[in-house]
């Protein structure tokens, strides 16, 4: 079965930091890659997704995330983080096989906390 | 554009009485909506796949009987929450699918259930 990977439960960072959080999968075809992120008491929203051509891809809010498929990777990135960054961040994984159209995999998600 | 709803956000039950969560695709038809559950530090655990007009599909392990999911119409999904118990008390989070595409979920903003 498919399954997504993210390696850091909590990251605490102090502002202006970098992050990277990291994002692993488990297929080896056809694959469509998102990063959710949920505000506290909020939805999730979409970051940023990535379906083909340039594996570098920039989302919302200066983040951006790389697509490197032999790693099987889709890593969240961000140069400067800021304290209204503090959010749970979510990858998810849709993949061409299945029978549920549109279905996502997701990660257990990632606690960031930014001190100010 | 995009915006999904979902009603009640919050909701108190007793033992053994159902609770009906909606959602609705407030600007968009979505003939796929998607019906998630999650735990505290855990991720989204999908129960199941609405289908305007036919019967949702459930994943493994998740009782159709009790968790009995209607998608009447293009803008509409709702989920009951039959003979409910302690143990089902949590966050429901439903998403929808744009009926022009497959690309993207949008979800809701949840619905915090608590069976007392």
């Amino acid at each position: 079965a498919q399954s997504v990977s993210q390696h850091n439960h909590h990251v605490i960072l102090s502002e202006a930091a970098s992050l990277e959080l990291g994002c692993n999968y488990s297929y080896g075809g056809t694959v469509n890659l998102f990063w959710y992120v949920q505000y506290p008491g909020q939805h999730l929203q979409l970051l940023l997704k990535y379906f083909s051509g340039d594996p570098l891809v920039k989302g919302i809010k200066g983040f951006e995330a790389e697509f490197i498929k032999s790693k099987f990777s889709f890593n969240l990135r961000k140069p400067s983080v800021q304290w209204s960054d503090t959010a749970e961040y979510f990858c998810a994984v849709r993949t061409d096989r299945g029978s549920t159209l549109g279905r996502l995999y997701f990660g257990r998600g990632t606690q960031l906390t930014v001190w100010p | 554009g995009a915006v999904v709803s979902q009603h009640p956000s919050r909701v108190i039950c007793k033992s053994g009485t159902s609770v009906k969560i909606e959602c609705r695709s407030l600007d968009f038809q979505a003939t796929t909506m998607f019906w998630y559950r999650q735990f505290p530090k855990k991720s989204l655990m999908l129960m199941a796949t609405s289908n305007e007009g036919s019967k949702a599909t459930y994943e493994q392990g998740v009782e159709k009987d009790k968790f009995l999911i209607n998608h009447a119409s293009l803008t509409l999904s709702t989920l009951t929450v039959t003979s409910a118990h302690p143990e089902d008390s949590s966050f429901y989070i439903c998403s929808a699918l744009s009926r022009r595409g497959t690309d993207t979920q949008y979800f809701g903003p949840g619905t915090r259930l608590t069976v007392l």
